[in-house]
């Protein structure tokens, strides 16, 4: 069973729509953060978030921690071909080391023109 | 500010080799964590180095080991290749006291 289970795995959508994808589990993490990997290349931080109930906005993102820090969303505002790539939650579970982080299996957009 | 760096980018090995894996940490950033990516998977922690030593450990095998040399950079060994073994292999850097990771290109390691 995965930790960290992120939903959908696919998505595909026109360029302008909005959209949310999520990342859920039953453990609590002392801190979420997300990734943006493109093919062939390493993920790419998009944000941290460490307080239950924190939202972040990072231009057309925009990023909730839960309330009990056991599951998060990220938003996307009039998305546009840019956006596409493959999305990943990763968390560090309460009690473990920064820098071990468990990864989720990932939502890949697609945002097509 | 140079990031993450790794080497090779590519690998093609044969089932029962050996292979070693190079990753320099971005500046200022003293620990590296090894994580490996099967296709269509999200990164698995393969184990993290500070200070030279093996601070945390994934659910990986022995066959993987690794080294963090006096200028933070690091090595991942791994011994007797199975075929399971091809991946990406990601380097990641940050700070001890921080949750935020700087993740290299990775290495595209083929077993045949």
């Amino acid at each position: 069973t995965q930790l960290l289970e992120q939903s959908p795995q696919f998505l595909s959508i026109q360029e302008g729509e909005n959209l949310t994808v999520y990342c859920n589990s039953s453990s609590v993490f002392s801190s979420l953060q997300w990734y943006r990997q493109e093919p062939g290349e390493g993920p790419v931080l998009l944000v941290t978030v460490v307080t239950g109930g924190e939202v972040k906005k990072l231009k057309r993102l925009t990023f909730q921690f839960g309330d009990a820090r056991k599951d998060s969303s990220l938003h996307i505002t009039a998305a546009q071909p840019g956006d596409t790539g493959l999305y990943l939650c990763a968390g560090n579970k309460v009690g473990t080391n920064a820098g071990k982080s468990t990864f989720g299996d990932g939502t890949t957009l697609t945002v097509k023109p | 500010d140079a990031g993450v760096t790794q080497s090779p980018t590519h690998l093609i090995k044969t089932r029962g080799q050996q292979v070693t894996l190079r990753c320099s940490p971005k500046s200022g950033h003293d620990t590296v964590s090894w994580y490996q990516q099967a296709l269509g998977q999200g990164p698995q922690f393969i184990f993290q180095y500070y200070e030279e030593e093996e601070r945390q450990r994934g659910n990986f095998p022995d066959r993987f080991s690794g080294h963090q040399f006096p200028n933070y950079s690091s090595e991942l060994n791994v011994n007797a290749l199975l075929l399971g073994d091809s991946a990406l292999y990601l380097c990641a850097s940050s700070l001890t006291s921080t949750y935020e990771q700087y993740f290299g290109p990775g290495t595209r390691l083929t077993v045949t």
